[in-house]
């Protein structure tokens, strides 16, 4: 199984600042990673595929980068909106699977 | 747009099985470019993928729930549904249902979109 680590666990950022939330993954999944945002009481959200592809709809600000083992979700310039949980998702062999989250708050 | 609703019982006792459907509405579940899957997330955690069907009702499962799972599709109603046997206090959790493609080979799922909105099971006698 792959495991997929996220850092931090929580970030405080102000809005109208840049968010960099990192995945790591234990060994290689090539570009086959995806990242979701989840805010309370909703299901999740995709953001990004084939870890740049930014999903239908998705503004701008979002963006994936990073391909192997790391791979990292920027956030240009938070909005109010944007406060809410971010999963990061390999899909490279049988068993695809998630980070832990992090989740980022307002500071 | 493509909507998916999950329907079931809230609360199942220990060692019985939990039942959950997925309906699927505006589009067909017998598209053959898709896939549709099971995620759970127990509260305050993170997410696990169950598993999923194809249409034509090809299976995979995650191998450490593969011995409980059971998940089936009827074209006719455009739906799939979920059984998971002999649930513990472990198995409760919001259980979404999704889309999803293949785009590995070697990979049972692709990422998930869109999503249910998700449906709470609590397995307590």
């Amino acid at each position: 199984e792959i495991v997929m680590t996220q850092s931090p666990a929580t970030l405080s950022v102000s809005p109208g600042e840049r968010a960099t939330l990192s995945c790591r993954a234990s060994q290689s999944v090539s570009s086959n990673l995806a990242w979701y945002q989840q805010k309370p009481g909703q299901a999740p959200r995709l953001l990004i595929y084939g870890a740049s592809t930014r999903a239908t709809g998705i503004p701008a600000r979002f963006s994936g980068s990073g391909s192997g083992t790391e791979f990292t979700l920027t956030i240009s310039s938070l909005q109010s909106e944007d406060f809410a949980v971010y999963y990061c998702q390999q899909y490279n062999n049988w068993l695809g699977t998630f980070g832990q989250g992090t989740k980022v708050e307002i500071k | 747009q493509l909507q998916l609703q999950e329907s079931g019982p809230g609360l199942v006792k220990p060692s019985e099985t939990l039942s959950l459907t997925c309906t699927v509405s505006g589009g067909s579940i017998s598209s053959s470019s898709y896939y549709w899957g099971w995620i759970r997330q127990p509260p305050g955690k993170g997410l696990e993928w169950i598993g999923s069907i194809y249409y034509s009702g090809s299976t995979y499962y995650n191998p450490s729930l593969k011995s409980r799972v059971t998940i089936s599709v009827d074209t006719s109603k455009n739906q799939f549904s979920l059984k998971l046997s002999s649930v513990t206090a472990a198995d409760t959790a919001v259980y979404y249902c999704a889309r999803h493609g293949r785009v590995v080979v070697v990979a049972a799922t692709s990422w998930f979109d869109p999503w249910g909105q998700g449906t709470l099971v609590t397995v307590s006698s």
